[in-house]
C-alpha cells in the first residue's frame, strides 16, 4: 500500500510569490488533514477534509491560504501571496475513518522556505 | 498556558538504558493520547496510543496516562541507536484534530 505522498519535498520562494503544495492520500482514505510546523513551534492543525468537503478549517491562519480537494482524491494547499512567516514544514495526513489521530498516516512533508 | 507541554531536550542516553519521556496537558477533555516518532526529514509515525487513563505496552515501549494529574509518559526499555528520533506526544478529544507537544529530541549513544 502506497503511503501519503507530498510534493514538492522542498520549495524555496520569494516573499509575495505563490506556492502550491500537493498531497496524495492513501487510496480509499476519505479523511485528509493538513498540519504545519513553523520553526520552534508545535505541529499545528490547519484543516480537515472529508472527501471533497471541508469538515473543519479552524486552523487556517488567514485568507492567503486556500485548500482544495476536488473529486475527493488529492488535495492542494495554495499560499498566495507568501509571507516570511509562512516558512515551515507542511504535513498532510489521511485516514479511512475520522479518528482522534490514532488512525492517521502522515506524509513526509513539504519544507517551505519563503525568502 | 499551553495546552500541551513537552521538554524539547535534547536527551542523550547510553544504549541499553531505559528512556522516560513525558508531557503535561491542561485540557481535561482530551480522551486520546498518542506518541509519535519522527525521524529527520520524515513525517510523524504513530508509535503508541491510549484511550483515557491506563497503561499500554508494545514490545519495548510502554505508554502511561494519568488523567488525574494530566500527565502522560512513554518508556523505552533496552534503548537502541535506532530509537534516536524526535518523540511527539499528541492528544485529541474524539474524531478531531490532534494537539501536539513540541517534541523531545532523543539521542541513544552507542
Amino acid at each position: 500500500e502506497a503511503g501519503v505522498t507530498q510534493f514538492p519535498s522542498h520549495s524555496v520562494i520569494e516573499k509575495g510569490q505563490t506556492v502550491t503544495l500537493r498531497c496524495d492520500p492513501i487510496s480509499g482514505h476519505d479523511n485528509l488533514y493538513w498540519y504545519r510546523r513553523v520553526m520552534g513551534k508545535e505541529i499545528k492543525f490547519l484543516l480537515h477534509f472529508v472527501k471533497e468537503s471541508k469538515q473543519d478549517e479552524s486552523g487556517m491562519p488567514n485568507n492567503r491560504f486556500l485548500a482544495e480537494r476536488t473529486g475527493g482524491t488529492y488535495s492542494t494547499l495554495k499560499v498566495q501571496p507568501a509571507e516570511l512567516e509562512d516558512s515551515g514544514v507542511y504535513f498532510c495526513a489521511s485516514s479511512q475513518n475520522p479518528t482522534g489521530g490514532y488512525g492517521y498516516t502522515f506524509g513526509s512533508g513539504t519544507r517551505l522556505t519563503v525568502v | 498556558q499551553k495546552e500541551v507541554e513537552q521538554d524539547p531536550g535534547p536527551l542523550s542516553v547510553p544504549e541499553g538504558a531505559i528512556v522516560s519521556l513525558n508531557c503535561t496537558y491542561s485540557n481535561s477533555a482530551f480522551q486520546y493520547f498518542m506518541w509519535y516518532r519522527q525521524y529527520s526529514r520524515k513525517g510523524p509515525e504513530l508509535l503508541m496510543y491510549t484511550y483515557s487513563s491506563g497503561n499500554k505496552e508494545d514490545g519495548r515501549f510502554t505508554a502511561q496516562v494519568d488523567k488525574s494529574s494530566k500527565y502522560i509518559s512513554l518508556f523505552i526499555r533496552d534503548s537502541q541507536p535506532s530509537d534516536s528520533a524526535t518523540y511527539l506526544c499528541a492528544m485529541s478529544w474524539r474524531d478531531d484534530k490532534i494537539i501536539f507537544g513540541k517534541g523531545t529530541r532523543l539521542h541513544i549513544l552507542p
